[in-house]
């Protein structure tokens, strides 16, 4: 299994600012993503971050507003640019090791803009 | 395009009895099916999956599940319900054949086990 630790846990933030969150895995990853969920509900994929290349993201989506990094392996991390109140939720990463394997979480990072 | 229903909201359940949370999803390959499970303020733990094999797969805290390829169902059960199960369960399910690796989610169905 793969530990992942991200950081802020939880932020308030202004409208118009970003925020950059980072994603830690204690162990070298095949796959890593990001997912949006809101409070009680289903998740969101934002984007597939991919090592050394642009990440892939899903329809709705935009680098523009969620840039992502993931300069190697084991770290990722992803801006939420331009914030307005309706970004405010709980942003996930996600690690896997390969095709057989389930997806590993992180804890979460719940975000408030005002 | 693959998809996941979990079609309860919510389940209740008096502790010690039956828990079962239903999972029903649409994959055009042969799925890979997961259960995950979501305290208050936490991320997702996995609980359990199915990738081939035996249809009945055991996992994590007494949590079992019934993979059933006829009815496109993946139900998860735990014979007797504690307390502390109470959370926020994901099915989620993902098509091997696409490169992509990507998890589809269901809902949630929230449970919660009563004294």
């Amino acid at each position: 299994s793969a530990v992942i630790s991200q950081k802020p846990s939880r932020d308030i933030c202004q409208r118009g600012t970003s925020l950059t969150i980072q994603c830690q895995v204690d162990s070298q990853v095949t796959m890593m993503f990001w997912y949006r969920q809101q409070p009680g509900q289903s998740l969101t994929l934002i984007a597939t971050a991919n090592q050394g290349s642009e990440a892939t993201y899903e329809s709705g989506f935009v680098i523009d507003k969620f840039p992502i990094s993931r300069p190697n392996l084991t770290f990722s991390t992803l801006t939420v640019s331009n914030m307005s109140p309706e970004d405010s939720s709980i942003y996930l990463c996600s690690a896997m090791t390969g095709g057989y394997t389930e997806a590993f979480f992180g804890q979460g990072t719940r975000l408030t803009v005002v | 395009a693959q998809s996941v229903a979990q079609p309860e909201d919510q389940v209740n359940v008096a502790e010690g009895n039956p828990l079962t949370v239903k999972c029903t999803y649409s994959v055009s390959g042969n799925p890979y099916l997961f259960w995950y499970v979501q305290y208050p303020n936490r991320g997702l733990q996995f609980l359990l999956k199915y990738i081939t094999g035996d249809n009945l797969v055991k996992g994590s805290y007494g949590f079992e599940a019934e993979f059933n390829k006829s009815q496109t169902s993946f139900h998860l059960k735990k014979p007797s319900a504690l307390v502390s199960d109470s959370a926020l369960y994901f099915c989620a399910v993902r098509d091997p054949t696409r490169s992509s690796n990507k998890l589809t989610f269901g809902g949630g169905t929230r449970v919660l086990v009563k004294p």
